[in-house]
């Protein structure tokens, strides 16, 4: 069974960037037919799709969080990364990294997540 | 962009019961429909895809049917474990949504 495991900072102060990797150790990143995805779900809430990105660098992001991120890929380390500006309490949430695949862009194996809080 | 609404927000079931969830889209999306599972303090788990297609290993207690609008998960004989939050997931266009979710309750 595909890992993913995600990793960063636990708090981040208002209107800093908040930045997460998620690793696949055991699998290639750079194998085609996967998309590679940021899900986040506030405490009690539903999940929220944030962007995903393929091996070769394209990007597909949340229009409503579109200004504000940056999904990048590290093939040599076999991870990808989040980036969220000028974060408020509204981004508090637990951060889940997943694997999407490309035939009908549905995510197949989730990370553990990790809790993001905003605060000063 | 595409509204997902799964009723109801909240069931109580016995275990053996036969459960039903929907999942109604506020426009046609075909068959990309996508429905997870998830325990408490678990990340979210795959279920079915394409509507009605069992991801690897799931018990075949649980289907989906449906297209276009509106679709269904059943979980047929339910067991103790199948308490968690039930999430339908449409792909069709962007930005992909969720479903609000279905809390199953155990008694």
């Amino acid at each position: 069974q595909l890992q993913l495991q995600g990793s960063g900072p636990g708090l981040v102060k208002p209107s800093e960037t908040l930045s997460l990797t998620c690793s696949v150790p055991g699998g290639s990143i750079s194998r085609t037919n996967y998309y590679w995805g940021w899900i986040r779900q506030p405490p009690g809430k539903g999940l929220e799709w944030i962007g995903s990105i393929y091996y070769s660098g394209s990007t597909y992001y949340n229009p409503s969080l579109k200004s504000r991120v940056t999904i990048s890929v590290d093939t040599s380390k076999n991870q990808f990364s989040l980036k969220l500006s000028s974060v408020t309490a509204a981004d508090t949430a637990v951060y889940y990294c997943a694997r999407q695949v490309d035939e009908g862009y549905y995510f197949d194996y989730w990370g553990q997540g990790t809790l993001v809080i905003v605060s000063s | 962009e595409i509204v997902l609404t799964q009723s109801p927000d909240f069931q109580s079931v016995t275990p053996k019961e036969k459960v039903t969830i929907t999942c109604r889209a506020s426009q046609s999306i075909g068959s990309s429909l996508h429905w997870y599972q998830q325990k408490p303090d678990q990340s979210p788990k795959l279920l079915i895809k394409y509507a009605s297609q069992s991801f690897s290993g799931v018990p075949s207690r649980f289907s989906g049917s449906g297209s276009g609008t509106d679709f269904t998960l059943t979980i047929n004989s339910l067991e103790a474990e199948d308490a968690a939050i039930y999430y339908c997931h449409q792909s069709s266009s962007f930005p992909h949504t969720f479903g609000q979710g279905t809390r199953l309750e155990i008694k």
